[in-house]
């Protein structure tokens, strides 16, 4: 168990939709990472929050949004959903913005189904 | 610009011989390289990592990997192979001189250890 937890686990919902999946960071993480991983894109980089503030942006669609709280959970907001959208969404926290040795320790992931 | 390639999207061994999981890596600086395992319906698990120092890492199951820089590689490796090890496996790299810390990870590779 790597301390970081994503709900729900599972989340079924239809095109056009909106969801929120969110993410607690292990315990003391400042910094909340979250991927979309797919079959056909393998794990893709989203966006990155430090202390509540954006620090960096990967393959982020405008449809999609995300914030950090001042307890340092976090949440990512998909918006007028997709088929294409279906995938497992990773949270990963680590403890400083960068650093010499800092690892990434992911949660167990949330699939998204878009019927 | 970072990237990283898993060349083989399978490996299969027989349980009790020797694995081996390639990685080569490109980048600007300095590279910090990760690998994680992941297996079914659970979120990725941080094996090891390089950051500096001795070639050859250990890190958890018996794992271990051997950093050549001459080959800009990361290869993971098992004396013996375990059913259990079967998963997916992901190389990920980082410029560690700067520029973004935010982890290039590779399509992943899956093992499958044959009883």
């Amino acid at each position: 168990d790597s301390g970081v937890t994503q709900t729900p686990k599972h989340l079924i919902t239809a095109t056009g939709q909106r969801v929120t999946l969110r993410c607690s960071p292990r315990s003391g993480d400042l910094s909340v990472y979250w991927y979309q991983q797919s079959l056909d894109q393998g794990l893709q980089f989203l966006i990155q929050y430090y202390n509540g503030e954006e620090r960096a942006k990967g393959n982020i669609l405008e449809r999609f949004s995300a914030q950090q709280f001042p307890d340092l959970h976090s949440e990512l907001n998909l918006s007028s959903l997709e088929l294409g959208d279906s995938a497992l969404y990773f949270c990963a926290s680590s403890a400083r913005l960068a650093g010499e040795s800092d690892t990434q320790y992911f949660g167990p992931g949330t699939r998204l189904t878009v019927l | 610009a970072q990237s990283v390639a898993q060349p083989e999207d399978q490996v299969n061994v027989a349980e009790g011989n020797p694995l081996t999981v390639k990685c080569t890596y490109s980048v600007s600086g300095n590279p910090y390289l990760f690998w994680y395992v992941q297996y079914p319906n659970r979120g990725l698990q941080f094996l090891l990592k390089y950051i500096t120092g001795d070639n050859l890492v250990k890190g958890s199951y018996g794992f271990e990997a051997e950093f050549n820089k001459s080959q800009t590689s990361f290869h993971l490796k098992k004396p013996s192979a375990l059913v259990s090890d079967s998963a997916l496996y992901f190389c990920a790299v980082r410029d560690g001189s700067g520029g973004s810390y935010i982890p290039t990870f590779g399509r992943g590779t899956s093992l499958i250890v044959h009883p």
